[in-house]
């Protein structure tokens, strides 16, 4: 069974430009998360859906992110304008469930997005 | 609030020694999970161990073993005989069920450096 998938697994922009990741979770799963890790930071959930909805984006540093989940097998975030400061790596996890659902929560990570924005 | 320590910055070992990695979390929430993850220099993250918070009993898996102590609210894994494909860093993450339900807070990360 494919684990989560994402692309590009590189992406080098420059400042002001548009940067669009993308994420396949595992089939069957319910809920995709977004991440961000830095070494500054750590890592940081940007924000998380369950069943296609956003539930909680309050990780989403500014107005200059946003992620949309169109259906069950993709989801994008999106930097418009990208700055220097967004270079991080960007992992995707999708998990069945939630802690203290009826179903395992363990999140499953993608091989990450490395962005360097110049 | 959630909260994670891994106080071990950076570990270095030689080969077939054993090495402990610790994780110190906080929490309100009598139902929550605990979880480590390693990521090798390649970058992945990669699921090691879940815990629940009702489950107290020590676990095994080959070289890997967990020490989980609600008294002292620690998560602490344990590497025996290491090798040097077990350089990487090793997260430990907090999910609470009611509280916080859905935002997994990270530590900070160990990095294991294991020579040869």
């Amino acid at each position: 069974d494919a684990g989560v998938i994402q692309s590009p697994r590189h992406e080098v922009t420059e400042m002001g430009q548009e940067v669009t990741l993308r994420c396949k979770p595992i089939s069957g799963h319910d809920y995709l998360f977004w991440y961000r890790q830095t070494m500054m930071r750590g890592l940081e959930l940007l924000i998380y859906f369950n069943n296609n909805v956003p539930i909680d984006d309050s990780g989403m540093p500014e107005d200059r992110f946003s992620a949309k989940m169109p259906n069950a097998s993709f989801s994008t975030l999106k930097i418009q304008p990208s700055e220097p400061r967004d270079s991080a790596v960007y992992f995707c996890a999708s998990s069945l469930g939630l802690a203290g659902g009826p179903y395992q929560e363990t999140q499953y990570f993608g091989p990450g997005t490395r962005l360097l924005v110049l | 609030a959630q909260k994670v320590t891994q106080a071990q910055t950076e570990i270095s070992v030689v080969e077939k020694e054993d090495v402990t990695l610790d994780c110190v979390y906080e929490t309100r929430d009598t139902t929550y999970y605990l979880f480590w993850y390693k990521q090798p220099p390649s970058g992945e993250l990669v699921f090691l161990i879940r815990r629940n918070s009702f489950d107290e009993q020590n676990e095994i898996s080959g070289r890997y073993s967990w020490n989980f102590q609600k008294s002292t609210s620690s998560f602490n894994f344990t590497i025996t005989a290491s090798q040097v494909v077990d350089s990487a860093v090793y997260f430990c993450a907090l999910s609470e069920a009611q509280t916080n339900a859905g935002k997994s807070t990270f530590g900070d990360g160990t990095t294991l450096t294991v020579k040869p």
